[in-house]
């Protein structure tokens, strides 16, 4: 079964920028969630989608957004780009969000991430 | 809120000797743990999970991690470290309060010197 996958790899934007990421998730998943990861801060959640409405949202500016298609596949939106926003972007899936007792406990699936740089 | 604490920032060990990475973590409910390790220039791999059940959980790539609650810990061990096990580790923590967040650890760089 193939990976959760990413596009673009690798991205070079100016300040001012906007940006789209690209995830795939594992076939079957429905759960994708993304992370941004900076020397600085860590590994920080973005957001979570799940059947393509947002569930869960971190602490980051209106600027990052993000969207879920009816296939499961995700992307996410970065306007008006900052010096800040360089990172490397990790989207991650897993097959539900609950049990059917209403408990988290599946697996996240990290895909390679899209190393973003801004310029 | 939920956190998750890597003390150590570097942990250097021998090929060949046993190899502990340190996680504790604070939750206002029943803790979901897990390890998670990532190598230059990649995404994360999943390396094993505490959900419930016995304290002592088997991973990938002959790692395990022993969940203690009294002590809020769940360190990662590994009885005889590799040099291929050089990377860096993030201890994560989901409360179930905070539906599928996952809230990670600094992570720790281990190197394994031959």
């Amino acid at each position: 079964k193939a990976g959760v996958t990413q596009t673009p790899r690798y991205l070079i934007k100016t300040r001012g920028q906007q940006v789209t990421l690209s995830c795939s998730p594992i076939s079957g998943h429905r759960s994708v969630s993304w992370y941004q990861q900076t020397p600085g801060q860590g590994l920080q959640f973005l957001f979570e989608y799940f059947s393509e409405t947002q569930r869960n949202k971190g602490n980051f500016p209106g600027r990052f957004s993000g969207r879920q298609f009816s296939n499961s596949r995700s992307e996410m939106n970065v306007s008006t780009l900052e010096l800040g926003d360089s990172a490397l972007y990790l989207c991650a899936s897993s097959r539900q969000a609950r049990t059917s007792g209403g408990e988290y406990q599946e697996t996240q699936y990290f895909g390679p991430g899209t190393r973003l740089l801004v310029l | 809120a939920q956190s998750v604490a890597q003390p150590e920032d570097q942990v250097n060990v021998a090929e060949g000797n046993p190899l502990t990475v340190k996680c504790t973590y604070s939750v206002s409910g029943n803790p979901y743990l897990f390890w998670y390790v990532q190598y230059p220039n990649r995404g994360l791999q999943f390396l094993l999970k505490y959900i419930t059940g016995d304290n002592l959980v088997k991973g990938s790539y002959g790692f395990e991690a022993e969940f203690n609650k009294s002590q809020t810990s769940f360190h990662l061990k590994k009885p005889s470290a590799l040099v291929s096990d050089s990377a860096l580790y993030f201890c994560a923590v989901r409360d179930q309060a905070a539906g599928n967040k996952l809230t990670f650890g600094g992570g720790t760089r281990v190197l394994v010197k031959p």
